[in-house]
């Protein structure tokens, strides 16, 4: 099935470890992007891709890096993970980054602990 | 400083009534604005959008306001259906800049 797809569902890390959120589409979008959801808190945008080999900071980009090497996959990677990343992570791509034009696809998220 | 703001994190309703959410958003410069909904363990779904050139945009049971004057937009739902039950989230954006959401505001139908 077309959409996003984001593994794994969920993970446990110990503080320090590093790993590697994937995030794939199948609909040729140009458009990729990592949110956050933490209660109270709404969803907060980490970074974003307008297409391949192109990424740019959202809001909370402190302790995440990402690249853009394939049209299809945006992996959100955790440098050296903390408790306040703790947190539910989304993935999300529309075809154009024109959000008049086209709707972000989510993905079904991944839920993090970090302890 | 939280450019989209609802207020109310919880709302209850009776099924068959209609259901309100607010949003309020403090950027003139956005010009687009969406609803999304979002069930437990999935991801937000889109459910209805509205340029900043209109004031009104209906999609079934689901119509979306927009006051930009009071640079307040609101979704209403009617007749309301246990199904609604969801968090929704409230977004804006211009042009082809992220969407910024809301904290979003859970709504229960009781049947």
């Amino acid at each position: 099935n077309a959409g996003v797809t984001q593994t794994p569902k969920f993970q446990v890390l110990k503080t320090g470890q590093s790993m590697t959120l994937q995030c794939a589409q199948d609909m040729n979008h140009e458009y990729m992007s990592w949110y956050r959801q933490d209660p109270g808190m709404g969803l907060r945008l980490i970074h974003y891709s307008v297409g391949a080999g192109i990424t740019d900071q959202g809001e909370v980009p402190n302790g995440y890096n990402v690249s853009r090497s394939t049209t299809e996959d945006f992996p959100l990677r955790l440098l050296s993970a903390a408790p306040s990343q703790t947190s539910v992570y989304f993935c999300a791509s529309s075809l154009t980054p024109r959000t008049d034009l086209s709707v972000y696809t989510f993905g079904s998220g991944t839920r993090l602990t970090v302890v | 400083d939280q450019q989209v703001k609802q207020n109310s994190p919880s709302l209850s309703v009776q099924e068959g009534r209609i259901s309100i959410l607010n949003c309020d958003y403090t950027n003139s410069m956005f010009d687009y604005f969406l609803w999304y909904k979002k069930y437990p363990a999935e991801g937000p779904t889109f459910l209805i959008s509205i340029s900043s050139i209109k004031d009104k945009n209906e999609d079934g049971r689901f119509t979306v306001f927009l006051n930009k004057s009071a640079k307040h937009l609101s979704l209403h739902i009617v007749p309301s259906q246990p199904g609604d039950s969801a968090v929704y989230f409230c977004a804006a954006s211009k042009g082809n800049t992220p969407l910024v959401f809301g904290k979003g505001t859970r709504l229960s139908v009781i049947a």
